[in-house]
């Protein structure tokens, strides 16, 4: 299996609302990643998850906030999102170890803030 | 901190004409190199990398990117573009930082559109 599972694909939710990303890998990866695209721009990192810890944080606002249950799944819970935070959100996976390693990304979820 | 240029936003050509899209990138220690393709409504594909070794690397769709590390470029070539090639190209670079993981650091993309 060498696939990036990530649910909902699309997710509309209004500012007040609680919502989750999810985000599943059987590779075996210990490293998992959250990019955000906004429309014709590239992701950008948000959040990097090296055996289940968080390593880094790209000065993310708080209202999202990222959880790795296991090494296995990745999640991303959003609350009192603005509009500007409509974008693709990605999902990555990648070896983590001594030297580099290619990070294979999910289809994303496409969210919308109204 | 790292950074990638892709000089070429928006690139058009006709179908069999030759393809090179730029890539630039800064960054004073190892670097691993990639492209990515995203066609329209899907999600990112990788095309190539280079880790180590030839720095003439062939990816997938007939693809090929040469590492020239004196000029800190990774530029992706095709002979014959296809209709098919018209999407979203990023190149990215990786490069740990301080053990915490790898970041990729994405180039703003190129734009292809090919005219069939």
């Amino acid at each position: 299996d060498t696939e990036v599972t990530q649910t909902p694909k699309h997710l509309v939710m209004g500012m007040t609302n609680k919502k989750s990303l999810k985000c599943e890998q059987h590779m075996g990866h210990r490293a998992m990643y959250w990019y955000k695209q906004k429309a014709k721009k590239p992701p950008e990192l948000m959040f990097v998850y090296s055996y289940e810890k968080l390593s880094i944080n790209e000065s993310v606002p708080s209202r999202f906030s990222p959880e790795c249950p296991n090494s296995s799944l990745l999640n991303l819970h959003l609350h009192a999102l603005q509009p500007e935070d409509s974008a693709l959100y990605l999902c990555a996976s990648s070896h983590q170890g001594p030297s580099y390693n290619e990070q294979f990304f999910g289809p994303g979820t496409r969210l919308t803030v109204l | 901190a790292q950074s990638v240029s892709q000089h070429n936003h928006h690139v058009i050509l006709s179908e069999a004409a030759s393809l090179e899209l730029g890539c630039n990138y800064s960054y004073g220690g190892t670097v691993n190199l990639f492209w990515y393709v995203q066609y329209p409504g899907q999600h990112l594909q990788l095309l190539l990398k280079y880790f180590s070794g030839d720095p003439l690397v062939k990816g997938i769709k007939g693809f090929e990117a040469e590492f020239i590390k004196s000029k800190f470029s990774f530029n992706l070539r095709k002979p014959s573009v296809q209709w098919s090639d018209t999407a979203e190209y990023f190149c990215a670079v990786n490069a740990r930082r301080n053990n915490a993981g790898n970041m990729l650091t994405f180039g703003g993309g190129t734009r292809l559109m090919v005219k069939p």
